[in-house]
Formats: C-alpha cells, structure tokens, sequence
C-alpha cells in the first residue's frame, strides 16, 4: 500500500535551517508529481511547493521563494525540503503528498512539526 | 494567483442533514478543482477531484459540482464520521487551498 513517511521536524531557532524528509514506498515514486503542504496550528492549509516526476520543474508558494528548495532522489524514493532563514511564521505540520496532475492530492503522510522559536 | 473562498465558515448540523458547502474562485479554473476532509490531528483526505469526481473509496453521499468560479461539495445525508473541517484546492495553476469549512454537531 502507498505510504509517505515524513522526517526532519523540529524545533529551530529563527534565521535557522532544517531539512525535511518524505519516504515513499507501495508506488512508483518516479512517476509521481510530489508536493509539499504546510498548516499552522489552527489555521488552514497552505500548498508549499511541489516538483515534477522526472525532469525536476518546481514551484513554490511566493512566501517561500529563495529560502525553501524542493528536491527528490528517485533511486532512494524519498522528497526532500531543504528550508532556511526560518522565520516564526513558518511553524506548521508540513505534510508531504502525492500529487495526481490536475487531480489533486491522493496520498499524503502523516506530516512533521516545524517549530521556529527563539 | 487565484483566489478560493469557501463559505460558510462554520456549519452546524444533525446527523441526517443536507450539508452543501460552496467554494468560489477569483477567476476561472474550468473543474480543476479538489475538496478534501480533515479530521483533528490527521492529515487531509482526497474526497473529490475534477470538481465531481468521486475519488475511490469515498461514500456516495458525497458529491462535487460546478465549473468555471463556483463550486459546491454536498453532503446528502450526514453521517456521524463526517465531522470534520472541509477544504477545496484548485488545481488550475499554482495550486491553492480555500480558508475550510469546519462542520460540528447541532
């Protein structure tokens, strides 16, 4: 069965850096559009990033452009957020998902709290 | 960027309700667009896609229509498991999420 296992949260200072982690197993992972979702506590969802199957294209949301970079190695099936200069409203459970193209998101992981506080 | 807003923001109900919630774009997104389920401290589940497909699995209860700037999820008859905060994402360019409807119990 799909499974996505999110690693990495944390509790870091602000300015700081961490990298998340998202393990796929039960798919292709290759051929999967992945993404990347946040949700603040309490608040409602908010799309991230997400990258292409194969060719790497990417997309981020405009708040995290050049402080967040979406990566995936298809050999170890795993996605990847590298985050830096984290800011205290980027505390959230980041949730890693599997993107259907134009179809939404059908498998998601069971996400990891990133705490910015100083 | 495209915007979605969901209304109402809260909705109370009673076991055996009609429950429709409405989902509105800035502009149009034809039917590229989702409706999940989230439940506290779980995360999101896919209920409908291309703005009426049933994903598979999903109750029949649930429904999804509209195209273009509106769009309603509808729940026929409410169901104890169905409590839940409701959230539509359109899938038209940059993928965003509307603000959620959290239904409770009457």
């Amino acid at each position: 069965q799909v499974q996505l296992v999110e690693s990495g949260g944390g509790l870091v200072k602000p300015g700081g850096s961490l990298r998340l982690s998202c393990a796929a197993s039960g798919f292709t992972f290759s051929d999967y559009y992945m993404s990347w979702i946040r949700q603040a506590p309490g608040k409602g969802l908010e799309w991230v990033s997400y990258i292409s199957s194969s060719d790497n294209t990417v997309y981020y949301v405009d708040s995290v452009k050049g402080r967040f970079t979406i990566s995936r190695d298809n050999a170890k099936n795993s996605l990847y957020l590298q985050m830096n200069s984290l800011r205290a409203e980027d505390t959230a459970v980041y949730y890693c998902a599997r993107a259907q193209i134009a179809a939404g998101l059908d498998y998601w992981g069971q996400g990891t709290l990133v705490t910015v506080s100083s | 960027d495209i915007q979605l807003t969901q209304s109402p923001f809260f909705l109370s109900a009673s076991v055996g309700d009609r429950v429709t919630i409405t989902c509105r774009a800035s502009q149009g997104i034809s039917r590229y667009l989702a409706w999940y389920q989230q439940k506290p401290g779980k995360a999101p589940k896919l209920l409908i896609y291309d703005a009426s497909t049933l994903q598979s699995g999903v109750p029949s209860r649930f429904s999804g229509s509209g195209s273009g700037t509106e769009f309603t999820l509808t729940i026929s008859s409410l169901q104890p498991e169905d409590f839940a905060t409701y959230y539509c994402q359109q899938l038209n360019s940059y993928p965003s999420f509307g603000g959620g409807t959290k239904v409770e119990i009457k």
